[in-house]
């Protein structure tokens, strides 16, 4: 079985600091990790993905993630906010393959960014 | 390009009334998904498909059912729609394989009273 939890439902930020959004995952597989954004009333568009390559991913938008296998963790973080960042972000696990591509959510984190 | 189109955007239904959701994908992928999003839940699938002609259930299949008669369409249906089937439902498709990323449709809205 896999699962994901991202650890903070919510996350307020200024604009101009960091955005960290922590994600934890677990997986039977060596697994493939993604990073979602669902801007309001909009469908998920991808940020980033893992796939065994580099540990370090970077993504659209100056976002990036770091792999860490230790930690099970798939964190996702940007140096400086932006006001366009304010979203819902979803890490997502793929790693079962009798269902073949089958994504694993996790409850999402919604970021607010203050002026 | 279109990528993948769903159709209706939203919809109310009355209790115990049938509906199908529309998706079509024109990107020839092999693989096809409905998500239902509910607040808190993050996404949950439905359905998939792994190649057209097969289908499968995902997490929460109770009460849907699905069709895959060609590569590019994966309707779903609800038989007699119930409450608590009041989501947004997304589609989605992806190449197929365990790293390749989803692509997903803008959502339907559905509200069933």
């Amino acid at each position: 079985a896999q699962s994901v939890t991202q650890l903070d439902s919510h996350v307020s930020v200024s604009e101009g600091t960091p955005v960290l959004l922590r994600c934890n995952y677990s997986s039977s597989y060596s697994p493939s990790l993604f990073w979602y954004v669902q801007h309001p009333n909009k469908g998920l568009q991808l940020l980033l993905k893992y796939t065994s390559a580099a540990t370090l991913v970077k993504g659209i938008n100056g976002f990036e993630a770091e792999f860490k296998k230790s930690e099970t963790s798939f964190h996702l973080t940007k140096p400086s906010a932006h006001m366009s960042d304010a979203a819902e972000y979803f890490c997502v696990v793929s790693g079962v393959k009798a269902a073949g591509n089958k994504l694993t959510f996790g409850g999402g984190t919604r970021v607010l960014v203050k002026p | 390009t279109a990528g993948i189109t769903q159709a209706p955007t939203s919809q109310i239904l009355a209790a115990g009334r049938s509906m199908t959701l529309r998706c079509t994908q024109d990107m020839r992928h092999n693989a096809m998904y409905w998500y239902r999003q509910d607040l808190g839940l993050g996404l949950r699938l439905i359905h998939y498909s792994n190649t057209a002609g097969t289908t499968g259930k995902g997490e929460v299949p109770d009460g849907y059912s699905v069709s895959r008669a060609n590569t590019d369409d994966f309707p779903l249906t609800l038989a007699s729609a119930v409450p608590s089937q009041t989501s947004v439902y997304f589609c989605a498709s992806s190449v197929g394989g365990l790293s390749t990323e989803a692509f997903f449709g803008q959502g339907t809205r559905l509200t069933v009273v």
